[in-house]
């Protein structure tokens, strides 16, 4: 088993969507909860950040961390075709060495 | 650069040969990190190093990988005697520190094909 689990998709939605993806994870020691997006043929970069549990609200971005449950979530609201990436979540312990899902593939169509 | 700079962009070789993937981290960042990312896959740590030493080289797969970062800023991931399942993309990231925050700049990376 492995330690973070992601459904890969790929994930198709209109414009204007709700979208949510997720994560559950084995270990309770994760602390750090991270979302990054990556773009074909770029690397990932840093979406939201969350410390523990709890949600975190950033624009259009709501990252919510459920450690009871051991599940992530990250909604995007009002989606747009320029969110077609593939989404990563990522945790830690007490580093930066993060642990990374296999990424969600999210299509927005117009 | 502004960013985390990475060469080469793609690199072909064939089976058995050395390799060597460079990493140009953001000025004045002290943490570098090596990922390697298959297709359909999340990035895989490697190893990461805080200053001009390994850190945490737990993500090495075997002895045919190495990384070093001699002065604390350019790194360089070297691959010995390549297989075809090293074929990848190798990512390299950076960040200020190492006190888990999760914010780590990434490179676009260095494709390598083993055939």
């Amino acid at each position: 088993q492995k330690e973070v689990e992601q459904d890969p998709g790929p994930l198709s939605v209109p414009e204007g969507a709700i979208v949510s993806l997720n994560c559950t994870y084995s270990n309770s020691a994760f602390q750090y909860f991270m979302w990054y997006r990556q773009y074909s043929r770029k690397g990932p970069e840093l979406l939201m950040y969350t410390y523990s549990s709890g949600n975190k609200e950033d624009g259009r971005f709501t990252a919510q961390v459920d450690k009871s449950s051991k599940y992530i979530s990250l909604f995007i609201r009002d989606s747009q075709p320029s969110d077609s990436a593939t989404y990563l979540c990522a945790m830690s312990y007490n580093t930066d060495k993060l642990i990374f899902g296999t990424g969600t593939r999210l299509q927005v169509f117009p | 650069g502004a960013g985390v700079s990475q060469t080469p962009s793609n690199k072909v070789t064939e089976k058995g040969k050395y390799v060597e993937l460079r990493c140009d981290p953001i000025s004045g960042h002290t943490a570098l990190y090596w990922y390697r990312q298959s297709l359909g896959q999340g990035p895989e740590f490697l190893i990461y190093f805080q200053g001009t030493g390994a850190a945490d080289d737990s993500g090495l797969p075997n002895d045919r990988f190495f990384a070093v970062r001699p002065e604390g800023s350019v790194s360089t991931l070297k691959i010995q005697r390549t297989e075809r399942g090293d074929s990848a993309v190798y990512l390299c990231a950076s960040s200020l520190n190492s006190h888990g925050t999760g914010e780590l700049f990434f490179g676009e990376g260095s494709r390598l094909t083993v055939l």
